[in-house]
């Protein structure tokens, strides 16, 4: 049952440009959601976050964007860096939980 | 300021043997999860372990897998008798307060566990 999907495997973009990674959810309890970002052989990196009662959280080049009446949320960087091309992941956890639930990640490719 | 610390980073284990896992959390935090990413897969909750305490086991398989995060030393992660089947790269944790929402968990750098 994957409660958070993320439906597109991959991802290209200019360097420069803006990238936008997508992520549903099905489960509506979830509260809080969070963008991890993964290099090949390690661990992921926590990027930012965003609250249930908030619909966008900035933080330097990194915007989260949720939209709870369509249960989707959305990461943009802008602008890209070569250095962004990772694999991202989103994930969901509502409270009194503790278990994120993943998605199955994106992965940006940032074309110099 | 170390980050959450795992090892061994690659573990090697014939069919049947045990893999043993191992994972020291961030400075200051008592809460352990532990999560499995499977080829191609997102990660996928096991268990949350606070000092002696296993909270919540429900992402953990029944039989040969289990937990414990003692009240000196590294979380461990235990297979036995493992499987192909177990090959994943296991990946711990840690968060600061355990309150679920708005509580970020820290990741280390994960353990890959190839069977043979």
């Amino acid at each position: 049952d994957q409660q958070v999907k993320q439906n597109s495997p991959s991802l290209s973009v200019q360097e420069g440009r803006i990238s936008i990674l997508n992520c549903d959810y099905t489960n509506s309890m979830f509260d809080y959601f969070l963008w991890y970002k993964k290099y090949p052989a390690e661990g992921p990196t926590f990027l930012i976050s965003i609250s249930s009662i908030k619909d966008k959280n900035e933080d330097g080049r990194f915007t989260v964007f949720l939209n709870k009446s369509a249960k989707h949320l959305s990461l943009h960087i802008v602008p890209s860096q070569p250095g962004d091309s990772a694999v991202y992941f989103c994930a969901g956890v509502q409270t009194g939980a503790n278990n994120l639930f993943f998605g199955t990640g994106t992965r940006l490719t940032v074309i110099p | 300021n170390a980050g959450v610390m795992q090892n061994p980073r690659h573990l090697v284990r014939r069919r049947g043997q045990e893999a043993r896992l191992r994972c020291s959390p961030m400075k200051g935090h008592s809460h352990v999860y532990w999560y499995r990413q499977l080829p191609e897969e997102g990660l996928k909750f096991m268990v949350y372990l606070q000092k002696e305490n296993i909270i919540d086991e429900s992402g953990m398989p029944k039989e040969r897998f289990s937990a414990e995060f003692p009240k000196e030393g590294p979380s461990i992660l235990r297979i036995q008798q493992v499987v192909r089947g177990d090959s994943a790269a296991y990946f711990c944790a840690s968060s600061h307060s355990g309150q679920g929402a708005g509580d970020t968990q820290y990741f280390g750098p994960g353990t890959r566990l190839t069977v043979l």
